[in-house]
């Protein structure tokens, strides 16, 4: 079963704007990953966040974690045509990482 | 470094044949790992290695998914006999150590098309 539910399910935005995406999930969680996937590339880890941090940044990525709201968001600053793809955050505990179904971005040039 | 490494690519069956994936995964990962990933869901995990030994296959479908990975380096996953409901793509990934919860690379992925 996939734990995480990414929101919202597709979003659209112009290049060099903002695009933002949420995570919520539902069980006690060591750390929550945050990986995009295109055609081009595949599958590809962008950020951990671990569950006793609450803000990591990476490049043009934000992510933060409430692990008392069990949610997560992922920002992405001044969108680019390559920043299309679909993004999805995975919880792990237990040993294993559990994806949720993903946020489709778009960025339209 | 090279990634993870899987074939074929693309493979299309009948249903009720058989069929199998293999994976290559990166120099020196301990822990190996197959997902099923259908269209416009996330990838779910099938079974995990940590060396030559499974850690978790509870959501591998036993009755027709099988999986080894001899001499802990690389591993295939077999279908036999597959079904429609299979069409999906299969990932193989690999990460340094089970525990800790590090990051996993991704292989391109087997597409799978069951007629």
């Amino acid at each position: 079963s996939q734990q995480g539910e990414e929101d919202p399910q597709a979003l659209s935005i112009q290049e060099g704007e903002n695009a933002t995406m949420n995570c919520s999930y539902k069980t006690s969680i060591n750390n929550l990953q945050w990986y995009r996937q295109n055609s081009g590339r595949g599958l590809v880890h962008l950020i951990l966040i671990r569950s006793n941090e609450r803000e990591k940044h990476s490049g043009r990525l934000r992510v933060t974690l409430d692990t008392s709201k069990k949610s997560s968001s992922l920002l992405i600053t001044a969108s680019r045509a390559a920043d299309t793809a679909s993004y999805f955050c995975a919880t792990h505990n237990d040993y294993k990482l559990s994806f949720g179904a993903g946020t489709t971005v778009t960025v339209r040039a | 470094e090279a990634g993870v490494a899987q074939s074929p690519r693309y493979k299309i069956i009948e249903k009720r044949q058989s069929v199998a994936f293999w994976c290559n995964p990166i120099s020196g990962h301990a822990t190996l790992y197959w997902y099923q990933q259908i269209l416009g869901q996330g990838p779910k995990l099938l079974i995990q290695f940590q060396n030559n030994g499974v850690v978790d296959d509870s959501q591998l479908p036993k009755d027709r998914f099988s999986a080894e990975r001899l001499k802990g380096v690389d591993s295939t996953l077999k279908i036999q006999p597959a079904k429609l409901e299979d069409s999906a793509v299969y990932l193989c990934a690999s990460s340094e150590q089970l525990a800790g919860g590090n990051e996993q690379f991704f292989g391109p992925g087997t597409r799978l098309t069951v007629l």
